[in-house]
């Protein structure tokens, strides 16, 4: 089936710093991507819709300045957490749409401010 | 806005038990209904789905079945192992049928 990964797989960087996470997809290519977050205990939280080629959607409350997303191709969308604080720390999954009603999760990505 | 529902866990199960998680939604139209399973350490796999009312969606025992009256998405399974432990997720696809909406997700531990 359908591969999508993430790198790194875990970060622990310190506060004020800014955090890059890959998603690519391996064997199929993504005009959009979707980017969430997930906090302990609870459910997977829409952040923004990665589009290839043109800006990135964000949902409502998400800071666009603060998280930033870039779809350089077709198989690769990037989230860089900017200037990251302690309350960034967390569970970041990425996925990819492919055919109609399917997408394919990355395995995600914990971040960890110190 | 669409909503899914589901029971908090965790539930502990002895294998070979038989097992329900609930789900219900809110959504207008006519929604796609999942559920995706995150083994430990792993990402969300599509464990089933049902685009349409009544339809059954079903895989590795599991089965849900679509039910517009009643806006619900159960999950069964009739005789739980001790693999299927994991986060058991219920979402549904809306309008833009590329957009997941999730519920909390419910952790299933099975005992031996």
């Amino acid at each position: 089936g359908a591969v999508v990964s993430q790198h790194p797989s875990w970060v622990i960087c310190k506060s004020g710093t800014s955090v890059k996470i890959e998603c690519r997809s391996l064997d199929f290519q993504a005009t959009t991507m979707f980017w969430y977050r997930q906090f302990p205990k609870q459910s997977l939280m829409l952040m923004a819709t990665s589009n290839e080629g043109s800006k990135a959607t964000y949902e409502q409350g998400v800071e666009k300045d603060k998280f930033l997303i870039n779809h350089a191709s077709l198989t690769l969308s990037t989230l860089t957490v900017t200037s990251a604080h302690p309350e960034d720390s967390s569970f970041y999954i990425c996925s990819a749409p492919r055919g109609y009603n399917e997408q394919f999760f990355g395995p995600g990505t914990r971040l960890t401010v110190l | 806005g669409d909503s899914v529902t589901q029971m908090e866990g965790p539930v502990t199960l002895s294998e070979e038990a038989f097992l329900t998680i609930n789900c219900t939604y809110t959504a207008t139209g006519y929604p796609s209904l999942f559920w995706y399973v995150q083994y430990p350490g792993e990402g969300l796999q599509l464990l089933l789905k049902a685009t349409k009312a009544d339809d059954k969606g079903s895989n590795k025992g599991f089965e849900a079945t679509y039910r517009k009256e009643t806006t619900s998405f159960h999950l069964e399974k009739g005789s739980v192992q001790v693999s299927d432990s994991a986060v058991y997720f219920c979402a549904l696809s809306g309008q833009d049928a590329s957009k997941l909406t999730f519920g909390t997700g419910t952790r299933l531990q099975v005992t031996l």
